[in-house]
């Protein structure tokens, strides 16, 4: 129940294109799903997050995508580039603590 | 504004030796996490500090880890003795206390352990 699945393992776009990465979560206690951004070498990085009462936030390129019935949420970058290839997480924070999904590879191709 | 520091940022040992890493989160920050992440896979909770009272340490191998935050700000992460299995990056992060900022956890650049 406290896991947090994310697909796809890794992800091939071209630049320009849109990068789609999907997760999916168990408890309805969740009240704050974020995304991380990691380049080797380097920690996780906030990107952007949402909480459960909105369906979308938007900040530049990236939109989180909320759907609470179906627990599902997702990361959307549009115009992707190469300087976006890095290691995605989306989490989820439950009793002050955040679970992480596996993780997706985004390389986007010049 | 300076970030989470983490030291040693790299360290090989042998199984059944001892290594300590050190964390200094940013100033100000009330709780600290150690996590792990194993390549290939997201960081895991090892280890919850508020101030320098724990506030969950479930899924910490007490057997072999123990970890302690003095007097509130800098801590360290113990693993005695290691195993191949503990190879992996153990992240250090802090948030700010109270409010929706302490909903934003910030990350140190991890310390790469490898196990021989």
């Amino acid at each position: 129940q406290q896991q947090v699945k994310q697909s796809p393992q890794s992800l091939i776009v071209q630049k320009g294109g849109i990068s789609i990465i999907n997760c999916a979560y168990e408890n309805t206690a969740f009240d704050y799903f974020p995304w991380y951004q990691q380049f080797p070498g380097k920690g996780p990085a906030l990107l952007i997050a949402i909480r459960p009462d909105v369906s979308e936030k938007k900040e530049g390129r990236f939109t989180i995508s909320f759907n609470k019935s179906a627990k599902q949420f997702s990361l959307h970058i549009m115009d992707s580039q190469p300087g976006d290839s890095a290691t995605y997480f989306c989490a989820a924070r439950g009793a002050q603590k955040l679970v992480f999904g596996q993780g997706t590879r985004l390389t986007i191709n010049p | 504004e300076a970030g989470v520091a983490q030291s040693p940022r790299y360290k090989i040992i042998e199984k059944r030796q001892s290594v300590a890493f050190w964390c200094n989160p940013i100033s100000g920050h009330a709780t600290l996490y150690w996590y792990q992440q194993i390549l290939g896979q997201g960081p895991k909770l090892l280890i919850q500090f508020q101030n320098n009272g724990v506030v969950d340490d479930s899924q910490l191998p007490k057997d072999r880890f123990s970890a302690e935050r003095l007097k509130g700000v800098d801590s360290t992460l113990k693993i005695q003795p290691a195993k191949l299995e503990d190879s992996a990056v153990y992240l250090c992060a802090s948030t700010p206390s109270g409010g929706l900022s302490s909903y934003e956890q910030y990350f140190g650049p991890g310390t790469r352990l490898t196990v021989t």
